[in-house]
Order: C-alpha cells, then sequence, then structure tokens
C-alpha cells in the first residue's frame, strides 16, 4: 500500500525557512522512474507545482520559487525534504506532497493528506 | 507557454453525465494530462492520465463512470451516473521538461 505522509511546522513566522517532510512507505526512492513532488494550495485556491525529485537524483523547481527552494531526498529514510526560504504569509496553505511514479512523466498517482501551514507573526 | 484552461464551474443533476473540458495551450496539442479529483475538505487524488489519442490510464480504485477523451487540443472527463460525492474541485495537470502546470479547476455540484 502506497502511502506519502507530510510533516512540520504548522506556524512559522514571516522570514524564517519552512522545512517540511515527506515520509513514504510502499515503494522505494530509489525506484527506477519514481519521484516525489510537492505542491502547495492557498485556502480557495488552486493547486501550485513546487519542485520534485527523481530517483536518479534530478530535481526541478517552480521557476517563480526557485531562489527559495531546496529539494532533497534520504532514500535509506524513505523521506523527501522541502525547505522553503524567507517565509511570508502568502505562502499560508496547504503542502502536499506527491508520487510520480513514470518518471520523466511528471503526473502524480498518489498524494499525501496534506499539512496547513499558516505564516504568521 | 504551457497553461491548462479549465471553466471555474459545471453542474449536472444526480444520475446524469458531465464533460468535464481542459484546454492546451497553442502548440501543445500534443501533451498528455492528468485529471485529479478533490472532495471538499481532502486531499486530491489521482484518476488518471490522458493521452493526446485519447488512451487513458486511470488510478487504483477509480470507478468506471470515470472516463477520459481528447480532440485537438482539448481533454475531457467525463463523470457518468452522477452521484452526489462527485461534487467536487476537478484539477487537469501536465508536464514540460522540468516544469508542472496545474489548471485552475472546475468546481462540480451535482443538483
Amino acid at each position: 500500500q502506497v502511502t506519502l505522509k507530510e510533516s512540520g511546522p504548522v506556524l512559522v513566522k514571516p522570514t524564517e525557512t519552512l522545512t517540511l517532510t515527506c515520509t513514504v512507505s510502499g515503494f522505494s526512492l530509489s525506484n527506477a522512474r519514481m519521484g516525489v513532488s510537492w505542491i502547495r494550495q492557498p485556502p480557495g485556491k488552486a493547486l501550485e507545482w513546487l519542485a520534485h525529485i527523481f530517483s536518479n537524483d534530478e530535481k526541478s523547481y517552480s521557476t517563480s520559487l526557485k531562489s527559495r527552494l531546496t529539494i532533497s531526498k534520504d532514500t535509506s529514510k524513505s523521506q523527501v525534504v522541502l525547505t522553503m526560504t524567507n517565509m511570508d504569509p502568502v505562502d499560508t496553505a496547504t503542502y502536499y506532497c506527491a508520487r510520480i511514479y513514470d518518471a520523466p512523466a511528471t503526473y502524480f498517482d498518489y498524494w499525501g493528506q496534506g499539512t496547513l501551514v499558516t505564516v504568521s507573526s | 507557454q504551457l497553461v491548462l484552461t479549465q471553466s471555474p464551474s459545471a453542474s449536472a443533476s444526480l444520475g446524469a453525465s458531465v464533460k468535464l473540458t481542459c484546454t492546451l495551450s497553442s502548440g501543445h496539442s500534443s501533451y498528455a494530462i492528468a485529471w485529479h479529483q478533490q472532495q471538499p475538505e481532502k486531499g486530491p487524488r489521482y484518476l488518471m492520465k490522458l493521452n493526446s489519442d485519447g488512451s487513458h490510464s486511470k488510478g487504483d480504485g477509480i470507478p468506471d463512470r470515470f472516463s477520459g477523451s481528447s480532440s485537438g487540443a482539448e481533454r475531457y472527463l467525463t463523470i457518468s451516473s452522477l452521484q452526489s460525492e462527485d461534487e467536487a474541485d476537478y484539477y487537469c495537470q501536465t508536464w514540460g521538461t522540468g516544469r508542472v502546470v496545474f489548471g485552475g479547476g472546475t468546481k462540480l455540484t451535482v443538483l
């Protein structure tokens, strides 16, 4: 059974750095053609892709957020970590991680439940 | 520029069928997409990958009531025998080298 679970702070202050962890089970991050992506959704708004990492360690970032994002993985821990620097209230959103099954075709066949992050002083 | 366009809202009656549309931007009509469903207060759920020739592969446990088709730059999601739990937001999503794009979503109301 494939599962993904996001974890991290529920509240961060403006200018702080957000670190989110996606812990996966039911598949290995080292499997060929696998990957994990981070996607966010501000309250009442649409989904927005942030970044992804493939099993071969290839990484891609949203053009508009590239300077603030870093994605990495720890295959032994089955975890993918996303850091976002210089947080702002507009970054308040539910953050999801999702599995990429057929890289480089980047579509998501399993999603985590999401974690709501609020940016406020 | 790779863009996906969806109508903001759609509605159909219980037991009826509805066809949602996702339009690829000019020059991208050969792209495959994926459809995702987001029920109220829940995370997204993968429905299917839909190719430009209309072939599609559905996610685990997705009922036969959900089907996909394609015509030119249009990608469709048809839901037949509508049920109350089909009331949700539906997002299409596509990708290119090093990038992923979501449509703005269609809110489906089941009357």
